[in-house]
């Protein structure tokens, strides 16, 4: 079945430790998301690419980076996390031609920082 | 914020019964869209509508829109055990990203 995976589902890592989350997906869609989703919260857009075309909120911290090398690929570097960054991380695609605005969301992965 | 906002922020029924959940945004769109999220998991497409049309049915789920008042109600008939879950709305902002709803928490009891 096409999917949007992500790996790990669960990370753990130290404070100000780098560390990747990386998503994959079967479906070949043209759009990627990353959102970062806190307890009891809306999920919200870090940042997405159209194509190759990167696109970063606003209000995405600099600590938070983003790589598509590829169509099916996109990593989610965070490069000094803190204890505000434990959350879930969701990826999410969307096939902006065909059926806009729907996003196919992966399963997430839930970041712990100690 | 473009934030939509959905009440109420918690619903407990029995099986069998119903679920209205509502969600109110702020800014014109030219859809709406539902979504699940079971707990610990992504979220799940449920419906869209689009902004022309005022009810849209799928299965047990009814979705109306009203874009003179900024709202939208979703309605789960006889719910079961397996809706437990949070459920949100999402409006585009015209461009390729969606605007997500506070959600729901449902909570339905065998």
């Amino acid at each position: 079945d096409a999917m949007v995976i992500q790996n790990p589902r669960y990370q753990v890592t130290q404070f100000g430790k780098p560390v990747t989350l990386s998503c994959s997906q079967t479906l070949n869609h043209n759009v990627m998301y990353w959102y970062q989703q806190k307890s009891s919260q809306a999920p919200k857009l870090l940042f997405h690419y159209y194509d190759k075309d990167f696109n970063n909120e606003a209000d995405t911290p600099d600590n938070f980076q983003s790589r598509r090398p590829n169509t099916s690929f996109c990593f989610l570097d965070i490069r000094s996390p803190g204890l505000g960054d434990a959350a879930m991380y969701l990826c999410a695609t969307s096939s902006w031609e065909v059926r806009p605005y729907e996003q196919f969301f992966g399963p997430g992965t839930r970041l712990t920082v100690l | 914020s473009q934030q939509g906002e959905e009440d109420p922020q918690a619903l407990s029924i029995q099986e069998g019964e119903n679920a209205t959940m509502n969600c109110s945004y702020k800014t014109s769109i030219n859809n709406l869209q539902w979504y699940r999220q079971n707990s610990g998991r992504g979220l799940v497409h449920l419906i869209l509508i689009r902004s022309n049309e005022r009810e849209k049915h799928s299965g047990r789920l009814r979705v109306t829109l009203d874009t003179s008042k900024k709202s939208s109600s979703l309605l789960i008939t006889a719910s079961r055990a397996a809706d437990t879950a949070s459920y949100f709305c999402a409006t585009d902002d015209g461009f390729q990203k969606l605007v997500f709803g506070t959600g729901t928490r449902l909570l339905v009891s065998p």
